[in-house]
């Protein structure tokens, strides 16, 4: 089956600093996704990519969806206090058929910021 | 916009009795819902496709007589855990399909069975 290699596992940054966090995968889908998870509450949407190479920012993130639709990489800039959390990719749909609701997750990348 | 609810947020029952969890979209109207479990540090785990008016699809190795689901409505879809035991004290987190063709997530309810 389709599986998502996320890495890194976990990272422990001083405030400030940036992020970057990627995902690789065996398989092709049409768009690649990331969440970010608070404990105890459902992942919330952060970027959604659509288009092979297509490189998309949402304030001080910015995530890139690969050319061969196989990887994507989230970034975060000067991060704060509040980015802490767990941030997971999610693959949807595949070219090749089969449904294209279903998402395929990473292990996620828990991040702590010290301030 | 595509704001998903859920009812509980947590819930502590005892074993062998059934523990019913309510997932709602609440500005928009969602054909297909989703249902995940997911066990402390690790990632969400489909458990079913919730299809309105429809029978669910269930992933393999899930039973479909244990946690049943019904989507009743457009905005509506209820995950009943059956004769819960301590094994299926979980994080279970429901979505919908919604606008920008993606799914969104409910904020999970935490299910303890004693």
């Amino acid at each position: 089956g389709q599986q998502l290699n996320q890495s890194p596992q976990s990272m422990f940054i001083q405030e400030g600093e940036d992020v970057s966090m990627n995902c690789t995968s065996s398989s092709i889908f049409n768009t690649w996704l990331w969440y970010k998870q608070d404990p105890g509450e459902g992942p919330v949407l952060l970027i959604a990519l659509y288009k092979a190479g297509e490189l998309t920012s949402n304030g001080r993130l910015t995530a890139q969806f690969g050319i061969t639709r196989k990887d994507s990489f989230l970034n975060i800039s000067a991060s704060i206090p509040s980015d802490v959390g767990i941030y997971f990719c999610a693959g949807q749909g595949n070219p090749s058929g089969g449904s294209n609701y279903k998402l395929t997750f990473g292990k996620g990348t828990l991040l702590t910021v010290n301030p | 916009g595509a704001v998903v609810s859920q009812h509980p947020s947590r819930v502590i029952c005892k074993s062998g009795t059934s523990v019913k969890i309510e997932c709602r979209s609440l500005d928009f109207q969602a054909t297909t819902m989703f249902w995940y479990r997911q066990f402390p540090k690790q990632s969400l785990m489909l458990m079913a496709t919730s299809n309105e008016g429809s029978k669910a699809t269930y992933e393999q190795g899930v039973e479909k007589d244990k946690f049943l689901i019904n989507h009743a409505s457009l905005t509506l879809s209820t995950l009943t855990v059956t004769s819960a035991h301590p094994e299926d004290s979980s994080f279970y987190i429901c979505s919908a399909w919604g606008a920008a063709d993606t799914q969104y997530f409910g904020p999970g309810t935490r299910l303890t069975v004693l």
